[in-house]
């Protein structure tokens, strides 16, 4: 299975920007990059996928690499909510379904 | 909506008894999903139900931990025998189209589960 890497942690300031990487140097072409956060004492919350291009929705941004092999998830004003883990997951075919979880990048966001 | 619900939100329990933790995924979904998180550790997979298909048991830690789906709605996860390495937060998914690497997973608050 391709593996993703994130840093173990990372710190923001409010309404700042921010930018949270993931490498994924063994993706193969059919792979879906999905990101996930889990807030203090909930379950985890999706957040974005995509394949190729990029990705905009309600909640980030997704910048994927012209060769895929990183990816990054961009918030783009965070505020004290956005303090979570988030996770970067590649997701195939015939995988399953389950989600495979990292130990995920913890953003802490100062006031 | 109503998201996906679980029940008990705690359940604190002695080594050794057997345990029940319930999920009653959102309307619809075809897919459902059980994963455990221990303390300081990560999320990790258990057991994926899909449709009528045969469960994919590939995560469960032991036999003492089963799973079954009623009428492709509400699962239950039951833990015999319990240890005290049981001990974390149980949490549950749902999703439309379980196989689809596009599909979205929607959690449940989890069941903390103490083992005293």
């Amino acid at each position: 299975d391709a593996k993703t890497t994130q840093p173990n942690s990372m710190e923001s300031n409010e309404e700042e920007p921010v930018h949270l990487p993931c490498n994924h140097s063994t993706i193969s072409g059919t792979d879906y990059i999905h990101w996930y956060r889990q807030l203090p004492s909930q379950g985890p919350e999706y957040v974005i996928h995509g394949l190729t291009s990029n990705v905009n929705n309600r909640m980030a941004s997704l910048a994927i690499a012209e060769d895929r092999k990183s990816s990054t998830l961009i918030l783009h004003r965070a505020t004290l909510r956005d303090a979570a883990v988030y996770y970067c997951i590649l997701r195939y075919y015939n995988q399953g379904g389950k989600l495979i979880f990292g130990q995920g990048t913890e953003l802490s966001v100062k006031p | 909506g109503a998201g996906v619900s679980q029940s008990p939100s705690n359940k604190v329990t002695e080594k050794g008894k057997d345990v029940e933790l319930r999920c009653d995924p959102i309307s619809g979904h075809t897919a459902l999903y059980w994963y455990r998180q221990s303390l300081g550790q990560g999320l990790e997979f258990l057991i994926y139900f899909q449709g009528n298909s045969a469960p994919d048991k590939s995560g469960l830690p032991s036999d003492r931990f089963s799973a079954e789906r009623t009428g492709g709605s509400v699962s239950t996860l039951t833990i015999q025998r319990t240890q005290q390495e049981d001990s974390a937060v149980y949490l549950c998914a749902s999703s439309l189209v379980g196989y689809s690497p596009t599909d979205t997973q929607y959690f449940g608050p989890g069941t903390r589960l103490t083992v005293l």
